[in-house]
């Protein structure tokens, strides 16, 4: 039960260049959820989704899209970098809307 | 929208103290209140978490109280440990029972454990 994995671990992106991160999960959860984290800034919500096919922005959408076509995967894409997106991504899955969510390791990205 | 403040930005103790961190809440209908301590090169992890019709919450050697009047909530440590020492992040949600909403986090909380 490998629980929630994000691929890759590091990037590095010149501005302007696109990317995909891939967030999995084994747990069969509904729910998943896109954050950012940044130095003192806690873990914002970037977009998130209830189910397969479905998704929403949550806090800080500007700049990012996803997608859910199977419940397991939820992609984050960033089709055109700035250096203000050079943070730290988690991914994270629930059984509930409200209960505990599951947090992958992370991507560090960084935008030059 | 929800509002989630979190004091104090550090911390630091001996082994054996306690420590004590305080988050205030804006949205009166939030109802979900959980704890996440995030080691360092990981990923966050729920340690505790307080529904609003609960005052207060044991497991162990943390302790989470809430006061819904004054919307604010704590997370205790007792006994503290050197691997106690990571981020501890609190966050806030009105999505208990099947509401909308998603969770907001405070800025978190660096707890340094001196042995």
């Amino acid at each position: 039960n490998a629980g929630v994995t994000q691929t890759p671990k590091f990037r590095v992106l010149k501005t302007g260049q696109s990317m995909t991160l891939l967030c999995a999960q084994d747990m069969n959860h509904e729910y998943m959820y896109w954050y950012r984290q940044d130095p003192g800034m806690g873990l914002r919500l970037i977009h998130y989704s209830v189910g397969e096919g479905t998704t929403a922005k949550g806090e800080v959408p500007d700049g990012y899209n996803v997608s859910r076509l199977k419940k397991q995967n939820f992609l984050l894409g960033l089709e055109s970098a700035a250096p203000s997106q050079t943070s730290v991504y988690f991914c994270a899955s629930s059984y509930s809307r409200w209960g505990e969510q599951y947090f992958g390791p992370g991507t560090r990205l960084t935008v030059t | 929208g929800e509002n989630v403040e979190q004091h104090p930005s550090t911390l630091s103790v001996q082994e054996g103290d306690s420590a004590v961190i305080k988050c205030t809440y804006s949205d009166s209908a939030s109802n979900y209140f959980p704890w996440y301590k995030q080691e360092l090169g990981k990923g966050p992890q729920l340690i505790i978490d307080i529904r609003s019709n609960v005052g207060e919450k044991k497991d162990q050697r943390i302790a989470v109280t809430l006061n819904k009047t004054a919307k604010h909530f704590s997370l205790h440590i007792t006994e503290t440990q050197p691997e106690d020492s990571a981020v501890y992040f609190c966050a806030a949600s009105k999505g208990y029972g099947g509401s909308q909403g998603n969770l907001i986090f405070g800025k978190g909380t660096k707890l340094s454990v001196k042995p």
